[in-house]
């Protein structure tokens, strides 16, 4: 089956600490993308990736880092600098980006709690 | 004023009941509008993509209205099943890709 896997579902972080989310893709998508929802709000841009070794800082890029090594994974890095990382954490992915922005799909998400 | 609004609710509404979501937009040069559906505690899933001549899918109905920068979501026949958190997307590449997510508006559908 297609589709796009986050893991860990349930993530705990310590004071200092980095930790890392992995996602993976098989749907042979071009970009990829990380939000963060909180509570009752909408879902906010950390960073995308076009294609392969390329990615862009989104709305809420401080204290988070990505990479993008390979077309199907796209790890997100929390800093110990993401003062407040508590939330939930989705990755999608959507086909080539192109001139008009096609719909994208999400892993199922991980819950990110500080210890 | 947000990029993208919606009226988060909460809809209580019968079973079988006709119910519309509207939503807000303030980038003339968006391009791309898509509905989602989020249940509680799990990831959007979309329900449909919204064209300028309006489009259907069984009892989903969505429209576009460019001109007062505003998309409807109408779901006819209300089950059960309905009762979700519905999202607001809108996309442009015009000036450097953007995507905003509504707050999202909750649908409760009740027997």
């Amino acid at each position: 089956d297609g589709g796009i896997t986050q893991s860990p579902k349930y993530l705990f972080r310590k004071e200092g600490q980095n930790v890392t989310l992995s996602c993976e893709q098989n749907l042979n998508h071009d970009a990829m993308y990380w939000y963060r929802q909180d509570p009752g709000q909408g879902l906010r841009l950390i960073y995308y990736s076009q294609i392969v070794n390329d990615f862009q800082k989104g709305d809420i890029a401080e204290g988070y880092s990505v990479s993008r090594e390979k077309k199907e994974s796209f790890p997100l890095t929390v800093t110990s600098a993401q003062k407040n990382p508590t939330a939930f954490y989705l990755c999608a992915s959507s086909i080539f980006f192109g001139t008009v922005n096609q719909p994208q799909h999400f892993g199922d998400g991980t819950r990110l709690s500080i210890l | 004023r947000k990029e993208v609004e919606q009226d988060p609710g909460p809809f209580n509404v019968p079973e079988g009941a006709t119910v519309a979501f509207n939503c807000t937009y303030s980038n003339s040069a968006s391009q791309s509008f898509f509905w989602y559906r989020q249940d509680c505690r799990k990831e959007p899933k979309l329900l449909m993509s919204v064209y300028s001549s309006g489009n259907e899918d069984g009892r989903f109905t969505a429209q576009l209205n460019r001109a007062s920068q505003y998309i409807s979501l109408l779901i006819r026949d209300s089950k059960l099943s309905d009762s979700a958190t519905y999202l607001c997307v809108v996309s442009t590449n015009t000036g450097g890709f953007k995507t905003i997510f509504g707050a999202g508006t909750r649908l409760f559908v009740k027997a």
